[in-house]
Formats: structure tokens, C-alpha cells, sequence
């Protein structure tokens, strides 16, 4: 069965800082990976996403991440947090083989210090 | 476009109220998805639908009833509102073609 951990439910970083959230996924085949954002009293938003090929990818608003097939990890970085980046991030997996339904990891608000 | 809508915005129901939880998208999704999200849990899926006049059962349906009767709307039934109900309520669908799912700006529901 496939899963996501996204460790610490709470990430605090100083505004320019360096932002690392960390997820690992567990799965038997190549997933499909995801970084969803929902900012306060909205809906999901996609930030980016791996399916095949160059195993860093680039997102909206700054953020990338890079697939690490040995380590099983998603992580999601910044070089330089903003205070608008204050939101919760969700770390997805989909295969292709079942209808690209998500597993959700429980999310990482991530607050940002002035 | 829109985009997903859903509504209502906020509700409170009473222990065994019914309601239902309106989900629209005008992208001629074939794909819909009804979620849950509680705190500190991520999402849980509560059912989802391939097309119209399909649906299945995703992670968590019980206490919860689907249909999808056209393309662009895909209403979500409480029958018997508990406690446990209580939640943020999320729609999403999706292009056949494509893997990225899009979604509403939910519906937080509280059963008292």
C-alpha cells in the first residue's frame, strides 16, 4: 500500500530563510508525486509535481523539489522564505495504475517569522 | 471559467439532519473527487467519479452518498449527520488526460 509522511506538522523559518519541508512516500511502483499549498480559509492549490524525467522540478512562487528515488523523498524547498509563503503544504502520491488517486501526507503548516 | 465551485460556504446541522454538499466544475472534468479534511489527518477520500453515471467508494463513504447525474455537477448526501461529520469538505476534479487535480474552495460543515 502506498503512503506519505511529511515530517513535523509545524515548520517555523525567519523571512529569508531557507524553507525545507520533507516528505517520504512509500510505494511498490513509480509514483507520481505532488506539492499541493492551501492558504488560510481556501482550497488546494497545486505548487508542483513529478511524474517522469528530470527528477528536480520547479514550482510557482519559488519552491522546487527534487525526487530522490534511493531515499524515497519528495522534500520541498525555498532558498528564501516571504512572509506570503505562511500556508500548509500537502505532499501528495498518485500512480497511474489506479486512476491517479492521491494519498495525502497530514500536511506541514509552515509559519513564517519576521 | 469558474473553475470548481462549491457550495454552501458554512453549515451547521443538528445530530440526524440531512443535507447535501453541492460540488460544479465548468471544465468538462471527466474525473470528481469528494474529500475530507481533518486536523493534523491530510485528506481522506469519501467518493469519486470516473463520469457521469459513475461513482465509487473511496477511503472513508460511510455515512455519505453520491451521484453524478451530468458532467459538471457532483453532489455529496449526508443522510444521518453525527459528530463525526464534522469537517472541511473539499471537491476536486480532474481531466482524463492529465494527472493534476483542481479544486473547490470547500465547505466547512459542523454537526452539533
Amino acid at each position: 500500500a502506498q503512503s506519505v509522511t511529511q515530517l513535523g506538522s509545524h515548520v517555523s523559518v525567519s523571512e529569508g530563510a531557507l524553507v525545507l519541508l520533507r516528505c517520504n512516500y512509500s510505494s511498490s511502483v513509480p509514483p507520481y508525486l505532488f506539492w499541493y499549498v492551501q492558504y488560510p480559509n481556501q482550497g488546494l492549490q497545486l505548487l508542483l509535481k513529478y511524474t517522469t524525467g528530470a527528477t528536480l522540478v520547479k514550482g510557482i512562487n519559488g519552491f522546487e523539489a527534487e525526487f530522490k528515488k534511493s531515499e524515497t523523498s519528495f522534500h520541498l524547498t525555498k532558498p528564501s522564505a516571504h512572509m506570503s509563503d505562511a500556508a500548509e503544504y500537502f505532499c501528495a502520491v498518485s500512480r497511474m495504475d489506479s486512476n491517479y488517486q492521491l494519498i495525502w501526507g497530514a500536511g506541514t503548516k509552515l509559519i513564517i517569522k519576521p | 471559467n469558474a473553475g470548481v465551485t462549491q457550495t454552501p460556504k458554512f453549515r451547521i446541522l443538528k445530530i440526524g439532519q440531512s443535507m447535501t454538499l453541492q460540488c460544479a466544475q465548468d471544465m468538462n472534468h471527466n474525473y470528481m473527487y469528494w474529500y475530507r479534511q481533518d486536523p493534523g489527518m491530510g485528506l481522506k477520500l469519501i467518493y469519486y467519479s470516473v463520469g457521469a453515471g459513475i461513482t465509487d467508494k473511496g477511503e472513508v463513504p460511510n455515512g455519505y452518498n453520491v451521484s453524478r447525474s451530468t458532467t459538471e455537477d457532483f453532489p455529496l448526501r449526508l443522510e444521518l449527520a453525527a459528530p463525526s461529520q464534522t469537517s472541511v469538505y473539499f471537491c476536486a476534479s480532474r481531466a482524463g488526460s492529465t494527472d493534476t487535480q483542481y479544486f473547490g474552495p470547500g465547505t466547512r460543515l459542523t454537526v452539533l
